[in-house]
């Protein structure tokens, strides 16, 4: 039974380029999650989707930040124009109806 | 006020030790509460959900007391293996399902 899986593992970009990490969820479940963790701080919620749908974004900057989980395929964390200050572990996480599991995470660097 | 609080420690204890670690939380709201563990900054390894009647599994027991908005968890006969950062973990939303806040963690050594 394969846990949450991300991709990449490690993503390095230069300032001013896109980054888009991805997110399979645990076979069955339907509710996705993303997190951020920044050097030396702690886990921060982004944002809660279920298909086809953004349930809470709260979290989630006000710009550049996008996330969707399409009916078909992996939920996608999207950041345009990335600055320094993007350098972070993102987290994906899943839940059937109530324990949310994570996956390997994504480690961001913006150089 | 932050969210969840917890002692980032560090807890330096030797096998064998019994430790426990505290959490608060703010929002009385709070629906479903849970203790992680992260392991160099790893993904955070889910150790047990936090039951109003209390739980316990195996060497491990988590506590909680809603009046006092407070979460414990309780590790005895401690293993080189348990040398982590524990996360105390708080679901505000209205549901079981929604955002997770996370404390900063606190950190366990244990040494031989």
């Amino acid at each position: 039974n394969a846990g949450v899986m991300q991709n990449p593992r490690h993503l390095v970009r230069r300032r001013g380029q896109e980054a888009r990490l991805r997110c399979s969820p645990m076979k069955g479940h339907s509710h996705v999650y993303w997190y951020r963790q920044l050097p030396e701080e702690g886990l921060k919620f982004m944002v809660y989707l279920q298909k086809e749908n953004i349930i809470d974004e709260s979290g989630m900057p006000k710009e550049r930040f996008s996330a969707e989980f399409p009916k078909e395929g992996p939920s996608i964390l999207r950041i345009q124009q990335v600055v320094r200050g993007d350098s972070a572990a993102y987290f994906c996480a899943s839940s059937g109806s109530y324990e949310q599991y994570f996956g390997p995470g994504t480690r961001l660097t913006v150089t | 006020r932050k969210e969840v609080e917890q002692d980032p420690g560090p807890f330096n204890v030797p096998e064998g030790a019994t430790v426990a670690f505290n959490c608060t939380y703010s929002n009385s709201a709070s629906q479903s509460f849970f203790w992680y563990r992260q392991d160099c900054r790893k993904e955070p390894k889910l150790l047990m959900s936090v039951y109003s009647s209390g739980n316990e599994d195996g060497r491990f027991t988590a506590q909680l007391n809603r009046a006092s908005q407070y979460i414990s968890l309780l590790i005895r006969d401690s293993k080189l293996s348990d040398s982590a950062t524990y996360l105390c973990v708080v679901n505000i939303g209205s549901s079981n399902t929604g955002k997770l806040i996370f404390g900063q963690g606190t950190t366990l050594q244990v040494k031989p």
